[in-house]
């Protein structure tokens, strides 16, 4: 079973910088199989981007993700006060199940 | 416009039986790209992917809560329920379903907390 292992646990930033998520994986994941979400207080989560690199409907440009094999990022361009919130990368597996990771908060500072 | 909508109780006993609806509205479970999950969150801690059910009625269950879960669909009525057995304080979460689309889950219910105490 592949295990997700999202770096750092809490990011704290200011409006306007950039963030920089990590999602790294036990074993190879295939990139059509990664997404990203954001979930704030007391809210379901929301998809981002699927497919490592995908933004999802109605998704900010400033929201891009990349990578392949074990190691993929969520870079978010220039903070807005909306996107403080924890987020999570989830995997699609050969087992027809679904793995998320911890997750990162992302805080004002 | 897709809607996913959760019910059932918001307190169990220890040892009890959990049982959770999904009623979906926007597609049809018997859509073959589309299946829905559940979905659950403790308190200030991590998703935890619970089950799956797709379209063909084919199930897909997590590992280590196989043996305590069962998925079914009533593509008739546009529900998804979810049995959980011996529910343990442990299991007091926000239990979510999802819509799965492809690879990914889509839409989410806006989720119901179950608190699990006697």
């Amino acid at each position: 079973e592949i295990v997700l292992t999202q770096s750092p646990g809490t990011l704290s930033l200011s409006p306007g910088e950039r963030a920089t998520l990590s999602c790294r994986a036990s074993q190879s994941v295939s990139s059509s199989y990664l997404a990203w979400y954001q979930q704030k207080p007391g809210q379901a989560p929301r998809l981002l981007i699927y497919g490592a690199s995908s933004r999802a409907t109605g998704i900010p440009d400033r929201f891009s993700g990349s990578g392949s094999g074990t190691d993929f990022t969520l870079t978010i361009s220039r903070l807005e006060p909306e996107d403080f919130a924890v987020y999570y990368c989830q995997q699609y597996g050969s087992s027809r199940s679904l793995t998320f990771g911890g997750g990162t908060k992302v805080e004002i500072k | 416009q897709v809607t996913l909508k959760e019910s059932g109780p918001v307190l169990v006993k220890p040892t009890e039986t959990l049982t959770l609806t999904c009623t979906v509205s926007g597609f049809s479970l018997s859509n073959a790209r589309m299946g829905v999950s559940w979905i659950r969150q403790p308190p200030g801690k991590a998703l935890e992917w619970l089950a799956h059910i797709f379209s063909n009625d084919e199930k897909s269950y997590s590992t280590s809560l196989k043996s305590r879960l069962t998925i079914s669909k009533d593509t008739s009525k546009s529900q998804v329920v979810l049995t959980m057995t011996n529910m343990d304080p442990v299991d007091t979460a926000t239990y979510y379903c999802a819509r799965i689309r492809g690879a990914v889950a889509d839409y989410w219910g806006q989720g119901t907390l179950v608190t699990v105490s006697s």
